[in-house]
C-alpha cells in the first residue's frame, strides 16, 4: 500500500532559525496535504499542493509540491515560538480520498 | 455544528470491555474518516464512509473494530473486548467535496485500556 515517510523526526531550533522538513510518497500522489497539530491538540489544515512543481507561500511558510508528484517539502523561515507543534504531510493517491500521514516532524522553538 | 465533534473525550476501558465512540461531523459533509493516533504517531487510516456506505474499512486493525454511520451523519466507532494495544487516541475528520477538500478533524477520544 502507499506509504508516506517524512524526516526528519525531531527538530529543536532556536527563535529566528529556519526549519525545514520534507515528506516521501512510495507512489506518485494526485495531491499533497500539511497540517499542524500542537501538543494535546487535533491536526489542523494548512495547506493543499495539487500541481507538479507547485510552490504556495503562507506568510513565513513555504511549501513545495515535487516534480515527479512523490515529494513534498514545508519551509518556515524564522521560526517563532508559536510555530511549536507536530506539522505532518498527507498525501491523497489513485483514490482520491484517503488521506495517508506522514508520522510527523516535531517541531520545538528555543525563546 | 461548527466544528467536527467527538465524545467521550477521554476513556478508560477495562481490558476485554466494548467501547463506543461517537463522531457527529460538520453539517453537510459527505465524507467521514476514522484514524488512530498512537503517540508520537501520525494518524493511521482505519476506514472511510462516502454518506452512509462503508467504503473502505481496510485499516481496521482486526474484527474487534466495527464503524457505522447508518443515517450519513453521526458516526460510531465500536471496539470490541478492548485490548492494552488499542490505547492510542481515535481521531475523526470529515470533508467537503469542494476541490479543495482538507480534513476538518474532531478533537479525538484518548482511549486508555487497563
Amino acid at each position: 500500500g502507499q506509504q508516506v515517510m517524512q524526516i526528519p523526526q525531531y527538530q529543536h531550533v532556536q527563535e529566528g532559525e529556519d526549519f525545514t522538513t520534507y515528506c516521501n510518497s512510495s507512489t506518485t500522489l494526485s495531491n499533497i496535504q500539511w497540517y499542524k497539530q500542537r501538543p494535546g491538540g487535533h491536526p489542523v489544515f494548512l495547506i493543499q499542493l495539487v500541481k507538479s512543481g507547485e510552490v504556495k507561500k503562507q506568510k513565513r511558510l513555504t511549501f513545495q509540491f515535487g516534480e515527479a508528484k512523490k515529494n513534498s517539502s514545508l519551509h518556515i523561515t524564522a521560526t517563532q515560538t508559536t510555530d511549536v507543534g507536530t506539522y505532518f504531510c498527507a498525501g491523497r493517491g489513485g483514490s482520491n480520498y484517503k488521506l495517508t500521514f506522514g508520522k510527523g516532524t516535531l517541531l520545538t522553538v528555543n525563546p | 455544528g461548527a466544528g467536527v465533534s467527538q465524545s467521550p473525550r477521554y476513556k478508560v476501558a477495562k481490558r476485554g470491555q466494548d467501547v463506543a465512540l461517537r463522531c457527529d461531523p460538520i453539517s453537510g459533509h459527505v465524507s467521514l474518516f476514522w484514524y488512530q493516533q498512537a503517540l508520537g504517531q501520525g494518524p493511521e487510516f482505519l476506514t472511510y464512509f462516502q454518506n452512509e456506505a462503508q467504503l473502505d474499512k481496510s485499516g481496521l486493525p482486526s474484527d474487534r473494530f466495527f464503524a457505522e454511520r447508518p443515517e450519513g451523519s453521526v458516526s460510531t466507532l465500536k471496539i470490541q473486548r478492548t485490548q492494552k494495544e488499542d490505547s492510542a487516541v481515535y481521531l475523526c475528520a470529515s470533508t467537503s467535496v469542494r476541490e479543495v477538500s482538507e480534513a476538518f478533524f474532531g478533537q479525538g477520544t484518548r482511549l486508555t485500556v487497563v
